[in-house]
Protein backbone atom coordinates (compact mmCIF):
# COMPACT_ATOMS: atom_id res chain seq x y z
CA UNK A 1 0.00 0.00 0.00
CA UNK A 2 0.77 3.66 -0.45
CA UNK A 3 3.68 4.81 2.42
CA UNK A 4 4.13 8.54 3.90
CA UNK A 5 6.79 8.82 6.13
CA UNK A 6 7.42 11.82 8.33
CA UNK A 7 9.53 12.86 10.01
CA UNK A 8 10.97 13.73 12.82
CA UNK A 9 7.89 11.86 15.50
CA UNK A 10 8.45 13.49 18.30
CA UNK A 11 10.43 17.56 18.92
CA UNK A 12 11.18 19.13 21.53
CA UNK A 13 12.51 22.89 21.31
CA UNK A 14 12.69 26.03 23.19
CA UNK A 15 10.80 28.75 22.36
CA UNK A 16 12.06 30.94 19.27
CA UNK A 17 13.69 28.18 17.71
CA UNK A 18 12.43 26.76 13.68
CA UNK A 19 11.38 23.59 13.36
CA UNK A 20 11.35 21.71 10.07
CA UNK A 21 9.27 18.66 9.03
CA UNK A 22 9.71 16.86 6.17
CA UNK A 23 6.62 14.83 4.07
CA UNK A 24 7.81 12.02 2.03
CA UNK A 25 5.96 9.99 0.27
CA UNK A 26 7.93 6.12 -0.40
CA UNK A 27 6.40 3.99 -3.05
CA UNK A 28 4.32 6.41 -5.34
CA UNK A 29 4.26 10.53 -6.86
CA UNK A 30 2.37 12.69 -4.98
CA UNK A 31 1.23 15.42 -7.04
CA UNK A 32 -0.49 17.47 -3.64
CA UNK A 33 0.55 16.93 -0.25
CA UNK A 34 -1.87 18.82 2.56
CA UNK A 35 -0.62 19.96 6.00
CA UNK A 36 -3.07 19.46 8.99
CA UNK A 37 -2.78 19.81 12.63
CA UNK A 38 -4.82 17.99 15.15
CA UNK A 39 -5.04 19.01 19.00
CA UNK A 40 -6.10 16.92 21.08
CA UNK A 41 -9.45 15.22 21.13
CA UNK A 42 -10.02 17.34 18.13
CA UNK A 43 -10.53 16.67 14.27
CA UNK A 44 -7.87 17.20 11.67
CA UNK A 45 -7.32 20.57 10.47
CA UNK A 46 -6.26 21.49 7.18
CA UNK A 47 -3.20 23.68 6.83
CA UNK A 48 -2.54 24.22 3.59
CA UNK A 49 -2.36 22.58 0.42
CA UNK A 50 0.76 22.21 -1.47
CA UNK A 51 1.46 21.19 -5.25
CA UNK A 52 4.95 20.34 -6.40
CA UNK A 53 6.52 23.67 -7.81
CA UNK A 54 4.13 26.09 -6.77
CA UNK A 55 3.17 28.20 -3.68
CA UNK A 56 1.37 26.74 -1.37
CA UNK A 57 -2.41 27.62 -0.48
CA UNK A 58 -2.80 28.48 2.91
CA UNK A 59 -6.26 28.06 4.78
CA UNK A 60 -8.08 31.51 6.60
CA UNK A 61 -6.39 32.02 10.04
CA UNK A 62 -3.25 30.07 8.78
CA UNK A 63 -0.41 32.49 9.04
CA UNK A 64 2.14 31.74 6.10
CA UNK A 65 4.86 33.63 7.07
CA UNK A 66 4.66 30.86 10.43
CA UNK A 67 4.49 28.14 8.62
CA UNK A 68 6.64 27.61 5.55
CA UNK A 69 5.65 25.09 3.04
CA UNK A 70 8.23 23.89 0.74
CA UNK A 71 7.25 21.24 -2.13
CA UNK A 72 10.02 20.99 -3.97
CA UNK A 73 9.50 17.60 -5.59
CA UNK A 74 7.05 14.85 -5.87
CA UNK A 75 8.23 12.74 -2.99
CA UNK A 76 8.73 15.42 -0.57
CA UNK A 77 7.08 18.74 1.12
CA UNK A 78 8.63 19.98 4.14
CA UNK A 79 6.82 22.15 6.78
CA UNK A 80 8.78 25.15 8.80
CA UNK A 81 7.48 26.38 11.93
CA UNK A 82 9.13 29.43 12.29
CA UNK A 83 9.66 31.14 16.07
CA UNK A 84 7.87 28.82 17.39
CA UNK A 85 5.64 29.82 20.39
CA UNK A 86 4.12 27.41 23.44
CA UNK A 87 1.30 28.23 21.35
CA UNK A 88 2.35 26.00 18.17
CA UNK A 89 2.41 23.20 20.08
CA UNK A 90 0.01 20.37 18.46
CA UNK A 91 0.63 17.22 16.41
CA UNK A 92 0.99 18.46 12.60
CA UNK A 93 0.06 15.36 10.32
CA UNK A 94 1.11 15.61 6.66
CA UNK A 95 -0.70 13.57 3.85
CA UNK A 96 0.05 13.02 -0.02
CA UNK A 97 -1.96 12.00 -2.65
CA UNK A 98 -1.19 10.69 -5.78
CA UNK A 99 -3.78 12.60 -8.15
CA UNK A 100 -7.44 13.66 -7.55
CA UNK A 101 -8.71 10.65 -8.16
CA UNK A 102 -6.84 8.60 -5.41
CA UNK A 103 -7.55 8.90 -1.17
CA UNK A 104 -4.62 10.78 0.72
CA UNK A 105 -2.13 8.89 2.81
CA UNK A 106 -1.29 10.17 5.89
CA UNK A 107 2.50 10.23 7.71
CA UNK A 108 2.60 9.30 11.05
CA UNK A 109 2.48 12.61 12.39
CA UNK A 110 5.09 14.87 14.68
CA UNK A 111 4.40 16.03 18.06
CA UNK A 112 5.75 19.40 18.54
CA UNK A 113 6.60 20.53 22.18
CA UNK A 114 7.31 23.92 22.51
CA UNK A 115 8.65 24.79 25.56
CA UNK B 1 -19.69 25.86 11.60
CA UNK B 2 -18.73 22.17 11.48
CA UNK B 3 -19.60 20.72 7.75
CA UNK B 4 -18.69 17.27 8.99
CA UNK B 5 -20.13 16.21 12.02
CA UNK B 6 -19.32 13.05 14.20
CA UNK B 7 -22.11 13.13 17.08
CA UNK B 8 -21.05 9.86 19.06
CA UNK B 9 -17.55 10.87 20.30
CA UNK B 10 -17.24 7.04 21.46
CA UNK B 11 -18.81 3.84 21.33
CA UNK B 12 -18.38 0.43 22.71
CA UNK B 13 -19.27 -3.25 20.96
CA UNK B 14 -18.62 -6.45 22.65
CA UNK B 15 -16.38 -8.54 19.84
CA UNK B 16 -18.29 -10.06 17.00
CA UNK B 17 -21.08 -8.08 17.37
CA UNK B 18 -21.44 -5.01 14.65
CA UNK B 19 -19.76 -1.58 15.28
CA UNK B 20 -21.83 1.26 13.67
CA UNK B 21 -20.27 4.37 13.28
CA UNK B 22 -22.34 7.67 11.57
CA UNK B 23 -21.21 10.93 10.29
CA UNK B 24 -23.88 14.00 8.86
CA UNK B 25 -22.57 16.39 6.41
CA UNK B 26 -24.32 19.80 5.42
CA UNK B 27 -22.94 20.74 2.36
CA UNK B 28 -24.23 19.28 -0.37
CA UNK B 29 -21.47 19.87 -2.81
CA UNK B 30 -19.69 16.86 -1.18
CA UNK B 31 -19.21 13.82 -3.74
CA UNK B 32 -16.31 11.82 -2.30
CA UNK B 33 -16.28 9.96 1.25
CA UNK B 34 -13.47 8.13 2.89
CA UNK B 35 -13.04 7.04 6.36
CA UNK B 36 -9.90 6.77 8.35
CA UNK B 37 -8.63 4.71 11.15
CA UNK B 38 -5.99 6.40 13.35
CA UNK B 39 -4.71 4.79 16.06
CA UNK B 40 -2.67 7.23 19.12
CA UNK B 41 0.12 8.71 18.02
CA UNK B 42 -0.28 7.60 13.94
CA UNK B 43 -1.56 9.29 11.19
CA UNK B 44 -5.08 7.54 10.55
CA UNK B 45 -5.12 4.55 8.22
CA UNK B 46 -7.39 4.80 5.05
CA UNK B 47 -10.18 2.25 5.37
CA UNK B 48 -12.83 2.44 2.24
CA UNK B 49 -14.46 5.23 0.64
CA UNK B 50 -17.65 6.53 -1.59
CA UNK B 51 -18.59 8.14 -4.24
CA UNK B 52 -21.98 10.13 -4.46
CA UNK B 53 -23.05 7.72 -7.43
CA UNK B 54 -23.08 5.18 -4.99
CA UNK B 55 -25.07 4.28 -1.78
CA UNK B 56 -23.17 0.88 -0.59
CA UNK B 57 -19.09 -0.31 -1.11
CA UNK B 58 -18.27 -3.52 1.00
CA UNK B 59 -14.61 -4.19 1.74
CA UNK B 60 -14.29 -7.52 3.83
CA UNK B 61 -15.66 -6.66 6.95
CA UNK B 62 -16.52 -2.86 6.42
CA UNK B 63 -19.04 -1.42 4.83
CA UNK B 64 -19.51 2.27 3.94
CA UNK B 65 -23.12 3.36 3.41
CA UNK B 66 -24.16 6.60 1.96
CA UNK B 67 -27.93 8.39 2.23
CA UNK B 68 -27.18 11.44 -0.31
CA UNK B 69 -31.26 12.65 1.00
CA UNK B 70 -30.05 12.67 4.59
CA UNK B 71 -26.64 13.49 4.16
CA UNK B 72 -25.45 10.86 6.17
CA UNK B 73 -22.85 8.13 5.62
CA UNK B 74 -22.61 5.23 8.32
CA UNK B 75 -19.37 2.87 8.54
CA UNK B 76 -20.20 -0.68 9.66
CA UNK B 77 -17.98 -2.85 10.78
CA UNK B 78 -18.69 -6.83 11.32
CA UNK B 79 -17.77 -8.87 13.12
CA UNK B 80 -15.55 -6.11 15.22
CA UNK B 81 -12.44 -7.51 16.34
CA UNK B 82 -10.49 -5.92 19.54
CA UNK B 83 -8.15 -4.95 16.87
CA UNK B 84 -10.12 -2.41 15.46
CA UNK B 85 -9.97 -0.74 18.62
CA UNK B 86 -9.24 2.76 17.39
CA UNK B 87 -10.66 6.55 16.38
CA UNK B 88 -12.72 7.02 13.34
CA UNK B 89 -12.52 10.10 11.37
CA UNK B 90 -15.09 10.44 8.16
CA UNK B 91 -13.84 12.80 5.98
CA UNK B 92 -15.59 14.63 2.68
CA UNK B 93 -14.71 16.70 -0.38
CA UNK B 94 -16.13 18.10 -3.06
CA UNK B 95 -14.85 17.54 -7.33
CA UNK B 96 -14.10 20.41 -8.07
CA UNK B 97 -10.67 22.86 -6.92
CA UNK B 98 -8.30 21.15 -4.75
CA UNK B 99 -9.86 18.45 -3.59
CA UNK B 100 -9.19 18.52 0.13
CA UNK B 101 -10.86 16.84 2.83
CA UNK B 102 -12.50 18.02 5.54
CA UNK B 103 -12.93 15.73 8.52
CA UNK B 104 -15.59 14.96 11.16
CA UNK B 105 -14.26 15.31 14.98
CA UNK B 106 -13.76 11.52 15.21
CA UNK B 107 -15.32 8.60 17.33
CA UNK B 108 -13.75 6.50 20.01
CA UNK B 109 -14.07 2.89 19.12
CA UNK B 110 -13.68 -0.20 21.84
CA UNK B 111 -14.04 -3.03 20.89
CA UNK B 112 -14.83 -5.40 24.45
CA UNK B 113 -12.92 -9.02 24.38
Amino acid sequence: GAVVSQHPSWVICKSGTSVKIECRSLDFQATTMFWYRQFPKQSLMLMATSNEGSKATYEQGVEKDKFLINHASLTLSTLTVTSAHPEDSSFYICSARRDTNQPQHFGDGTRLSIL
Amino acid sequence: DQQVKQNSPSLSVQEGRISILNCDYTNSMFDYFLWYKKYPAEGPTFLISISSIKDKNEDGRFTVFLNKSAKHLSLHIVPSQPGDSAVYFCATRMDTGRRALTFGSGTRLQVQP
